[in-house]
């Protein structure tokens, strides 16, 4: 089956600007969540979307929204682009709950460039 | 989140067993132990969990201290394809909903031809 797909692999925007990644889960998987990695901090926790709510979010600004549609497909945005907000983005779905303790699955990320 | 603690790095020759160990002496009773790993250019991929018991897959082969402060990822025949960061992570399943995964540093593992 098809993996996780996230369009488009790599952006350059300019400070100030918005922008809008996409992610397209496994099919049948209803949780998506997305992630951020620099070389500073890492890997962290950005929020998951389930049945298209937000469930759970990390400790992010406002600025990092999402939203998930009833395909389970998945979007972020991040508006007023800072330098900061350089890095890669990942999108990782699963399948629902957490009584399975299945495994995530991620896409090869978005790399965004801020200039 | 309960926290890990791994090495920042590793070597191992090619063809030859890898030890990557975790400590995580704060485990609480409903954590599961999830170790993924990066490889170059790419996202996480899952390579194996457990509770208690040691765990085989195709992967790799977990093994988890009897007082579960510590676990050990055990690759049996290392190959250039295993060069990647390897993270230990721990997952409470103690609520509906927790699907966060919580990386640390990992382990930076490099196979020596």
């Amino acid at each position: 089956k098809a993996g996780v797909t996230q369009t488009p692999r790599y952006l350059i925007k300019t400070r100030g600007q918005q922008v809008t990644l996409s992610c397209s889960p496994i099919s049948g998987h209803r949780s998506v969540s997305w992630y951020q990695q620099t070389p500073g901090q890492g890997l962290q926790f950005l929020f998951e979307y389930f049945s298209e709510t937000q469930r759970n979010k990390g400790n992010f600004p406002g600025r990092f929204s999402g939203r998930q549609f009833s395909n389970s497909r998945s979007e972020m945005n991040v508006s007023t682009l800072e330098l900061g907000d350089s890095a890669l983005y990942l999108c990782a779905s699963s399948l629902e709950g957490h009584s399975t303790n299945t495994e995530a699955f991620f896409g090869q990320g978005t790399r965004l460039t801020v200039v | 989140d309960a926290k890990t603690t791994q090495p920042n790095s590793m070597e191992s020759n090619e063809e030859e067993p890898v030890h990557l160990p975790c400590n995580h002496s704060t485990i609480s009773g409903t954590d599961y132990i999830h170790w993924y790993r990066q490889l170059p250019s790419q996202g996480p991929e899952y390579v194996i969990h457990g509770l208690t018991s040691n765990v085989n897959n195709r992967m790799a082969s977990l093994a988890i201290a009897e007082d579960r402060k510590s676990s050990t990822l055990i690759l049996h025949r290392a190959t250039l394809r295993d060069a990647a960061v390897y993270y230990c992570i721990l997952r409470d399943v103690g609520g509906f909903g927790n699907e966060k995964l919580t990386f640390g540093t990992g382990t930076r593992l490099t196979i020596i031809p």
